[in-house]
């Protein structure tokens, strides 16, 4: 599975969009692009995931780059309770070796201010 | 559907003592994983099944076992618990369609906090 860079930590205030980056450049063309968070040592929880066009849900919006090499998670309007370690996580296709499973990284620890 | 249940949520063992991590999930997903998380860390595999009966080694699968007698259940066996295995544990369940590209996101349970002192 193709790794992940991510700022270690980054800072944003309530209210405002956070734009969390990741850069994924030795992506092959069949793995997804997932976004996990996890909130005080609980268990990871799912945010988004896509292959090539941008997503949107009800938590987020997913910007990935024409070449794939780099994505943006977008918490457009964020609040104290989305302080959290991010992880963006590229994961491959079921079946093969990779079986579908998440390689976590060191993800990105997001401080939302009041 | 009460999703991925893992039990206990705490543990304290000893040296050497042996015990079970358990693990259900009420989806019917084919896939299930377990993950260790040491502190300030990311979380690392350490075994993974892709169906009742299949089972397979993670990237840190010394001193634990796993076994999948049905889709529900995928428990961990710790053998001989070491200090080196005080951890969170995490156990995932995802479903993945054969023959085709689908794959669901992971589901994770809450974990279960083991001390070895």
């Amino acid at each position: 599975d193709a790794k992940t860079t991510q700022p270690p930590s980054m800072d944003c205030a309530e209210g405002r969009a956070a734009n969390l980056p990741c850069n994924h450049s030795t992506i092959s063309g069949n793995e997804y692009v997932y976004w996990y968070r996890q909130i005080h040592s609980q268990g990871p929880q799912y945010i988004i995931h896509g292959l090539k066009n941008n997503e949107t849900n009800e938590m987020a919006s997913l910007i990935i780059t024409e070449d794939r090499k780099s994505s943006t998670l977008i918490l457009p309007h964020a609040t104290l309770r989305d302080t959290a370690v991010y992880y963006c996580i590229v994961r491959g296709p079921p079946g093969g070796t990779s079986y579908g499973k998440l390689t976590f990284g060191q993800g990105t620890i997001l401080t939302v201010h009041p | 559907n009460a999703g991925v249940t893992q039990t206990p949520k705490f543990r304290i063992l000893k040296i050497g003592q042996s015990m079970t991590l358990q693990c259900a999930q009420d989806m019917n997903h084919n896939y299930m994983y377990w993950y260790r998380q040491d502190p300030g860390m990311g979380l690392k595999l350490i075994y993974y099944s892709v169906g009742a009966g299949i089972t397979d080694k993670g990237e840190v699968p010394n001193g634990y076992n796993v076994s999948r007698s049905t889709t529900e259940d995928f428990p961990l066996r710790l053998e001989l618990a070491a200090p080196s295995q005080t951890s969170v544990y995490f156990c995932a369940s995802s479903y993945s369609k054969g023959g085709s590209s689908y794959n669901s996101p992971l589901h994770f349970g809450n974990g279960t906090r083991l001390t070895v002192t």
